[in-house]
């Protein structure tokens, strides 16, 4: 399957905690990547691998995994992380890249 | 500074072509596996076509292939995408990224982590 899900919309209070989760059955093989891109700007990697961060995210961003499930969560939540999120893989075949539809975060 | 900059894009009628560029710098381009990805206007992201460092390997997404050609010219550190065909539903914003890649125990894992600003293409009559 070449699909990954994800909720379309989710809203966190100011430094609460939310969880962004993706979908599909290529996360029982790879794991997923997460993009943050906000309005007008090009996305930036923010999850890699089992749960890194490149240089320079902060550490409220974590990622996880189990069964066919990918997760981002965002621990105290601040206003500038609102934005769209994507999750990506590599498909079954390992041959396409796919993205999650995305998940915009509202932050209250 | 690692930095991508796309360019090449416009308007162009349907059925028509376009060849757009991706130049890198900062970092040896030649050691990177590359993707294209789009955006088309209040949509998700989409992948495009991917690269290999060599480019012995390529991919293509089942909407663009046939019609687009991915290739790399490593003494220039450039990435390409010729587009031919265009449709409507190619309109989007162009981005190159980088493309790492890891294992962890049976578990592999691919990342773009530098990504251009992208390139806006607009397909119309």
């Amino acid at each position: 399957s070449s699909e990954l899900t994800q909720d379309p919309a989710v809203s966190v209070a100011l430094g609460q905690t939310v969880r962004i989760t993706c979908q599909g059955d290529s996360l029982r093989s790879y794991y997923a990547s997460w993009y943050q891109q906000k309005p007008g700007q090009a996305p930036v990697l923010v999850i890699y691998g089992k749960n890194n961060r490149p240089s320079g995210i902060p550490d409220r961003f974590s990622g996880s995994s189990s069964g066919n499930t990918a997760s981002l969560t965002i621990t105290g939540a601040q206003a500038e992380d609102e934005a769209d999120y994507y999750c990506n893989s590599r498909d079954s075949s390992g041959n396409l890249w796919v993205f999650g539809g995305g998940t915009k975060l509202t932050v209250l | 500074e690692v930095q991508l900059v796309e360019s090449g894009g416009g308007l162009v009628q349907p059925g028509g072509s376009l060849r757009l560029s991706c130049a890198a710098s900062g970092f040896t381009f030649s050691s990177y596996e590359m993707n294209w990805v789009r955006q088309a206007p209040g949509k998700g992201l989409e992948w495009v076509s991917y690269i290999s460092s060599s480019g012995s390997t390529i991919y293509y997404a089942d909407s663009v292939k046939g019609r687009f050609t991915i290739s790399r010219d490593n003494a220039k550190n450039s990435l390409y995408l010729q587009m031919n065909s265009l449709r409507a539903e190619d309109t989007a914003v162009y981005y190159c990224a980088t493309v790492n890649s890891g294992s962890y125990y049976d578990y592999y894992y691919y990342y773009m982590d530098v990504w251009g600003k992208g390139t806006t293409v607009t397909v119309s009559s």
